[in-house]
């Protein structure tokens, strides 16, 4: 499974909090994307990394931010959470410039009451 | 991002039955993927089509990609229970800052 890991993998929270959630890969793959999946939506991109400290936002970032001080670990925090950010939350890699599949992490579903 | 109709939205087969979906864009894509999510899964990587007309097979799996790159297909024969998830088309944008904007998927539920 491309070496992904997410943490955690469930988590409640209530509203106004700070949440973060992790992504570790252990392959040094320099592109890592952050998506959520709601019923009705599919997936969608929230924010992406190209490298060491080089983000960008995708569709849906607002209340959203991302960091990434090491190439293997890629932070989403929800600044302070609202229930519409309830929601199954996955993390994917890209193996590299020329190849453009990406390979999924396990997910995190984040509860927000 | 480059968006995409993907029907239908629901399927539900007997076993042995063959099962398709379509992916449409009104605009002309560079290249396209497949993703299958079991339930309670992560989506998985199948194919990428990147030439007009493209045609790739994976077993009883046949992925058409259309002569004006603006729709894809995804053709399953004979399903098996195995098959059941929800599958996705994603197209892809350009440039080496490569994203995807993923189609709505198509649920399949297969009745033994």
């Amino acid at each position: 499974d491309a070496g992904i890991t997410q943490s955690p993998r469930h988590k409640v929270t209530e509203t106004g909090t700070p949440v973060t959630l992790r992504c570790h890969q252990t392959e040094n793959h320099r592109y890592m994307y952050w998506y959520r999946q709601d019923p009705g939506h599919g997936l969608r991109l929230i924010h992406y990394s190209y490298g060491v400290k080089d983000t960008d936002k995708g569709e849906v970032s607002d209340g959203y931010s991302v960091s990434r001080s090491k190439t293997e670990d890629f932070l989403l925090t929800l600044e302070s959470a609202t229930s519409s950010q309830t929601s199954v939350y996955f993390c994917a890699i890209r193996p590299g410039t020329d190849l453009y599949e990406q390979y999924f992490g396990p997910g995190t579903r984040l509860t927000v009451t | 991002g480059q968006q995409v109709m993907q029907i239908p939205q629901y399927q539900h087969v007997q076993e042995g039955e063959d099962f398709t979906t379509y992916c449409n864009s009104s605009t002309t894509l560079s290249n396209i993927q497949w993703y299958k999510q079991r339930p309670g899964g992560h989506p998985v990587f199948l194919i990428q089509l990147v030439k007009s007309g493209e045609v790739k097979k994976q077993k009883r799996l046949t992925f058409q990609f259309g002569e004006a790159k603006k729709n894809s297909s995804l053709h399953i024969t004979a399903t098996q229970t195995t098959d059941v998830g929800t599958y996705f088309c994603a197209p892809g944008s350009g440039g080496s800052n490569y994203k995807l904007t993923f189609g709505k998927g198509t649920l399949l539920t297969v009745n033994p």
